[in-house]
C-alpha cells in the first residue's frame, strides 16, 4: 500500500499568487482530512470528507482557502490569493469509519513558503 | 469542547533515560484517546490508543494508560533511545456516531542524546 500521496512536497510561490495542494488518499478509505501545521498554532485541522462531501469546513481560515475531492481518490485544497502568512506544513490525512479507534494515516506533507 | 493539553516542551534527556510526557483531556462522554509520533519530516503516525477506561495501549515500548478519574493518558518508556527524537502528540476523538475528528494537543518535541 502506498500511503496517503502528496504533492508537491515543497512549494515556494510569491504573495498573490494561487497555490493548489493535491492529495490522494489510501485506496478504499471514506475519510480525508485536510491539516495545516505551524510553529505558532501546532496542528490544525482545516476541512474533512466523508465520501467526497465536505462534513466539517469550519477550520478553513478565510474566503481564500478553498477545498474540493471530486471523487474518492483526489482532493485539492486551493489558495488565491496567497499570503506570506499561509506559510506552513499542510498535512492530508485519511481514515476509513467504523469504529472510535481507528486511525488517521498522514501524508507526508506539503512545505509551502509564500514570500 | 473538547480540548487536550500537553506538557510543555522541548524535552531532552540521555540515552537509556525514563520517559514521561503528561497528556491530560476534556470532553464530554467517554472518547478514544491516542499517541501519534512525527519523525522529522514526516507525517504523524499512530503510536498506541486506548478506548476506554484502564485501558493500556502500547507499542515499541511505548506505554500509556486511560485514566478516567484524573482524565489523563500520560506517555511513558523505560529507557529511551536516540531514534526516539521526534515530536509526540496527544489526541482525543468523542465517540459519535459520523464524528471522526481528532482533537490534538500541541505537541511535545522530544530529543534524547547519546
Amino acid at each position: 500500500d502506498a500511503g496517503v500521496i502528496q504533492s508537491p512536497r515543497h512549494e515556494v510561490t510569491e504573495m498573490g499568487q494561487e497555490v493548489t495542494l493535491r492529495c490522494k488518499p489510501i485506496s478504499g478509505h471514506d475519510y480525508l482530512f485536510w491539516y495545516r501545521q505551524t510553529m505558532m498554532r501546532g496542528l490544525e485541522l482545516l476541512i474533512y470528507f466523508n465520501n467526497n462531501v465536505p462534513i466539517d469546513d469550519s477550520g478553513m481560515p478565510e474566503d481564500r482557502f478553498s477545498a474540493k475531492m471530486p471523487n474518492a481518490s483526489f482532493s485539492t485544497l486551493k489558495i488565491q490569493p496567497s499570503e506570506p502568512r499561509d506559510s506552513a506544513v499542510y498535512f492530508c490525512a485519511s481514515s476509513i469509519q467504523g469504529f472510535s479507534y481507528n486511525e488517521q494515516f498522514f501524508g507526508p506533507g506539503t512545505r509551502l513558503t509564500v514570500l | 469542547g473538547n480540548s487536550v493539553t500537553q506538557m510543555e516542551g522541548p524535552v531532552t534527556l540521555s540515552e537509556e533515560a525514563f520517559l514521561t510526557i503528561n497528556c491530560t483531556y476534556t470532553a464530554t462522554g467517554y472518547p478514544s484517546l491516542f499517541w501519534y509520533v512525527q519523525y522529522p519530516g514526516e507525517g504523524l503516525q499512530l503510536l498506541l490508543k486506548a478506548t476506554k477506561a484502564d485501558d493500556k495501549g502500547s507499542n515499541k515500548g511505548f506505554e500509556a494508560t486511560y485514566r478516567k478519574e484524573t482524565t489523563s493518558f500520560h506517555l511513558e518508556k523505560g529507557s529511551v533511545q536516540v531514534s526516539d527524537s521526534a515530536v509526540y502528540f496527544c489526541a482525543l476523538r468523542r465517540v459519535d456516531f459520523g464524528n471522526e475528528k481528532l482533537t490534538f494537543g500541541t505537541g511535545t518535541r522530544l530529543t534524547i542524546i547519546p
